[in-house]
């Protein structure tokens, strides 16, 4: 089946600093989706990317997805402590109704 | 509106034992899912629905059941807790399938002892 990971698996940064969580796929995708996950919470839908090579912007995130349709980036700006949590790509595997998630990369923030 | 409302939110089992974790959504979706959360191993998914009377299997199906009778409801039914069933589960939902934005509930907190 369909394999999704994330690099790295954990990330710790000074407030202020930059932070990028990569998401690779063993498939082509149709979509990316991305959440964020806060401590003790439940995953929250951030973006969706659909086409290849798309780059979107939510302040001081960006998100990319690559030309192949396999792979994502999430990239944080000067992060804050408002940051902190897992984030997670999600992939839909074609033929199927099945969504695969990420393993996820957890940020943590020095302040 | 509620949105996705999983109970309870905590559960501890002893082994052998059944349950049924509850999940409800009032936004009229058709797509449903059960995840578990384990660390360091994301979500997994355990089985899925694309409408009422319609379910499948996802990647970790074994020892769980689910069935879909309306369109809000869609129950996972452990029938022989096992200790590797200790995790974190989550339903999510979304207005026709996997390609469109998951909303998850809080989670199910289910220790088996």
């Amino acid at each position: 089946g369909q394999q999704v990971m994330q690099i790295p698996q954990y990330q710790h940064v000074q407030e202020g600093e930059d932070f990028t969580t990569y998401c690779n796929s063993s498939t082509t995708l149709s979509n990316i989706q991305w959440y964020k996950q806060r401590p003790g919470g439940h995953p929250v839908f951030l973006i969706q990317l659909v086409k290849s090579g798309e780059v979107k912007k939510q302040k001081r995130l960006t998100f990319q997805f690559g030309e192949a349709k396999k792979n994502s980036s999430l990239h944080i700006t000067a992060t804050q402590t408002t940051d902190v949590g897992t984030y997670f790509c999600a992939g839909p595997e074609s033929g199927n109704e099945k969504l695969t998630f990420g393993t996820g990369t957890r940020l943590t923030i020095i302040p | 509106n509620a949105g996705v409302t999983q109970t309870p939110k905590f559960q501890v089992l002893k082994t052998g034992q059944s349950m049924t974790l509850q999940c409800a959504q009032d936004m009229n979706h058709e797509y449903m899912s059960w995840y578990r959360q384990d660390p360091g191993m994301g979500l997994r998914l355990i089985h899925y629905s694309v409408g009422a009377g319609i379910t499948d299997q996802g990647e970790v199906p074994n020892g769980y059941n689910v069935s879909r009778s309306t369109t809000e409801d869609f129950p996972l039914r452990l029938l022989s807790a096992a200790p590797s069933q200790t995790s974190v589960y989550f339903c999510a939902s979304s207005l026709t399938s996997s390609r469109q934005p998951q909303h998850f509930g809080d989670g199910t907190r289910l220790s088996i002892l």
